[in-house]
């Protein structure tokens, strides 16, 4: 059974770091592209990143740009996210999703919450 | 990277039929057969129902189709049910190699 459960969501002030983390299971992790995908409160879905198989290839919403690294580990099945200069607007739950263009699996979510 | 245009809301009468409209841009939707829809429930992760415009997954009920002309993709719901009640999302794949997810509708059944 494929499972993505994240991790490393909290309270932040604007200005701060966090890193999410979502650990993989039930399939070949290091040949999906993998997503992060985020919900602000009472809104709707936001494409943040995505990342090839090897790594070799990330892409980014505009706004996260600069701010936000995606990376992953194949041989821990873990796909990462590296959240800097964070900011209220940043507040959001936080899936990881499998798949290229298409996002067939999807984990539970982590809550991200930046205030000061 | 603009959002792409869904209605805020659709109802219907169950037993009805209901179309989403998801319209874009030649270099989203227009441009690219990598249309999907996911449904999602208040709280809940969202639900593939629709990937490549018209192919539905395995589990995914035959009440669900879709379709696209132009820059303009539709997510149709046959014979609607009480548990089709929920928000619905399209997203697209990009010309600059990023995703872009749709506005969203939430999906009443009277």
């Amino acid at each position: 059974e494929v499972q993505l459960v994240e991790s490393g969501g909290g309270l932040v002030q604007p200005g701060g770091s966090l890193r999410l983390s979502c650990a993989a299971s039930g399939f070949t992790f290091g040949t999906y592209w993998m997503n992060w995908v985020r919900q602000a409160p009472g809104k709707g879905l936001e494409w943040v990143a995505n990342i090839k198989q090897d790594g070799s290839e990330k892409y980014y919403v505009d706004s996260v740009k600069g701010r936000f690294t995606i990376s992953r580990d194949n041989a821990k099945n873990s796909l990462y996210l590296q959240m800097n200069s964070l900011r209220a607007e940043d507040t959001a739950v936080y899936y990881c999703a499998r798949g290229a263009v298409t996002t067939g699996y999807w984990g539970q979510g982590t809550l991200v919450t930046v205030s000061s | 990277q603009s959002a792409l245009t869904q209605p805020a809301s659709v109802s219907g009468s169950p037993g009805q039929s209901i179309t989403i409209s998801c319209t874009g841009t030649s270099s989203d939707v227009g441009g690219y057969n990598y249309v999907s829809w996911y449904q999602q429930y208040s709280g809940k992760a969202p639900k593939l129902m629709i990937y490549d415009v018209s192919n539905r997954p395995s589990g995914v009920s035959n009440r669900f189709s879709g379709s696209k002309s132009g820059n303009t993709a539709s997510l149709t719901i046959s014979g609607l049910q009480a548990e089709d009640e929920a928000d619905y999302y399209c997203s697209s794949y990009t010309s600059s190699s990023t995703r872009v997810f749709g506005t969203g509708t939430k999906v009443t059944v009277l």
